[in-house]
């Protein structure tokens, strides 16, 4: 009865290699969130996306794109992961956007080791 | 810029005992505050989410405050079992559309 699906769990690429972890949400909720969680800090917004709309945070490195090809699914692409980036994704979704009842459904999130 | 803190970082304590965690924003301007539970190497389970115009809210065992003016809140927790153990997240929403979340505090329930 998963709601918000997140494959692969656990993800390992090497320095410099394109990695795309992927996201898929039975809920039909218009807004899908990513989030980068490094070990014992916050989660951090990456991006989001209202239906199509994109919205990329301010310091969000240029190294990380997404992808929204419908309201099921959204990929997070990172093009050259250096050790830094090594974090557990987390990909959320949510009805609509900002008000003040709205949840955040998360996946259980993808486990990024980069060698 | 929002920052959200939460004291202590880590608690132990025994079967039954009641606690509480503690949350607090640096901006009261929110849309809402929401808990959220971590189990080691998963996501994000949310627990419970209180309105900015809300002073609390319950659920089972747990039991969530918000202060908005003076930025805290607090999550209660009745008769903690060992299956309580879990990083406690708590996070404020903001109109830009964005979580801030506090690093957690991790519970350690002994049986």
């Amino acid at each position: 009865d998963a709601m918000v699906i997140q494959n692969p769990r656990y993800q390992v690429t090497q320095f410099g290699k394109p990695v795309t972890l992927s996201c898929s949400q039975t809920l039909n909720h218009n807004v899908m969130y990513w989030y980068q969680q490094k070990s014992s800090q916050a989660p951090k917004l990456l991006f989001h996306y209202y239906d199509k709309d994109f919205n990329n945070e301010a310091d969000t490195p240029d190294n990380f794109q997404s992808r929204r090809p419908n309201t099921s699914f959204c990929f997070l692409d990172i093009r050259s992961p250096g050790l830094g980036d090594a974090a557990m994704y987390l990909c959320a979704t949510s009805r609509a956007r900002t008000a003040v009842s709205e949840k955040l459904f998360f996946g259980s999130g993808t486990q990024l080791s980069v060698l | 810029k929002q920052e959200v803190t939460q004291i202590p970082a880590a608690l132990s304590v025994p079967e039954g005992e009641n606690l509480v965690l503690n949350c607090s924003f640096t901006d009261s301007a929110i849309y809402n505050l929401q808990w959220f539970r971590q189990d080691p190497g998963k996501g994000l389970t949310s627990l419970l989410l209180i309105q900015s115009s809300q002073r609390e809210q319950t659920s089972g065992r747990l039991n969530a405050s918000l202060d908005k003016s003076s930025g805290r809140s607090t999550l209660y927790i009745a008769a903690s079992q060992p299956g309580d153990s879990a990083t406690y997240l708590c996070a404020v929403q903001t109109g830009a559309n964005n979580l801030f979340f506090g690093t957690g505090t991790r519970l350690t329930v002994i049986p």
